[in-house]
């Protein structure tokens, strides 16, 4: 089955850097990779999606990344704000799981003032 | 609107208890999921219902039974759960399954906790 990797699992940075939250996948058959962040007491949301055959999309200050051949896809949060701190999860799905979504293990991110 | 919709927000139960989950969503989606999340960890896939049937089941003990009786509704039935079922449920829903990689959207979850 998909095994989703992703680095780092805490990552603290100042307000108005950049984060950068990097996940690995293991199936060449996933074509489908979005991103959910999380609030405490929260469901995920989600923040952010890439298809197969994009190999970047953007939207305001969250970027997506995929390198299909290194099988690997980045989220890029530039000028973060304190409300931008929570969870985030990558995940990955295809055709041979139902498309249900495999989860990485989730980034803590926290963004001081 | 992407809002899915569950309730309760919170729900303590014995381990002899029967009890419900509900969730729900009018976007027309046509696949409705269950999630278990534990505390620090993602969540793990339980059921996944497409046009009403179900066509995944990750192995999920009997305890759990959900149920899909119209597009707009999931439940699911609690029963003699033990101990280490207490985490967070969540719903989620997505326009079609099985498809190109619908976009899911999820509810806000119910906090569980078995006595």
């Amino acid at each position: 089955g998909e095994n989703v990797e992703q680095h780092p699992s805490t990552l603290s940075v100042q307000e108005g850097d950049s984060a950068v939250i990097k996940c690995t996948y293991s199936d060449s058959a996933s074509n489908y990779f979005p991103w959910y962040k999380q609030e405490l007491g929260k469901g995920p949301q989600l923040i952010i999606d890439i298809r197969s055959n994009v190999g970047e999309k953007k939207d305001q200050r969250i970027a997506v990344t995929l390198n299909k051949t290194a099988k690997h896809f980045s989220l890029h949060i530039t000028e973060t704000q304190p409300e931008d701190s929570a969870v985030y999860f990558c995940a990955a799905s295809n055709s041979n799981s139902g498309y249900a979504l495999n989860f990485g293990k989730g980034t803590s991110l926290l963004v001081t003032p | 609107d992407t809002e899915v919709t569950q309730t309760p927000k919170h729900l303590v139960m014995g381990m002899t208890n029967k009890k419900s989950l509900k969730c729900e969503q009018h976007m027309g989606h046509r696949a409705m999921y269950w999630y278990k999340q534990k505390a620090k960890k993602p969540p793990e896939l339980m059921f996944v219902y497409s046009y009403e049937k179900l066509s995944i089941n990750e192995s999920v003990p009997s305890r759990f039974s959900p149920e899909c009786p119209n597009s707009s509704l999931l439940n699911l039935h609690l029963h003699a759960l033990q101990p280490e079922d207490s985490a967070l449920y969540l719903c989620a829903s997505s326009q079609g399954a099985g498809g190109a990689g619908y976009e899911q959207y999820f509810g806000p979850g119910t906090r569980l906790t078995v006595t």
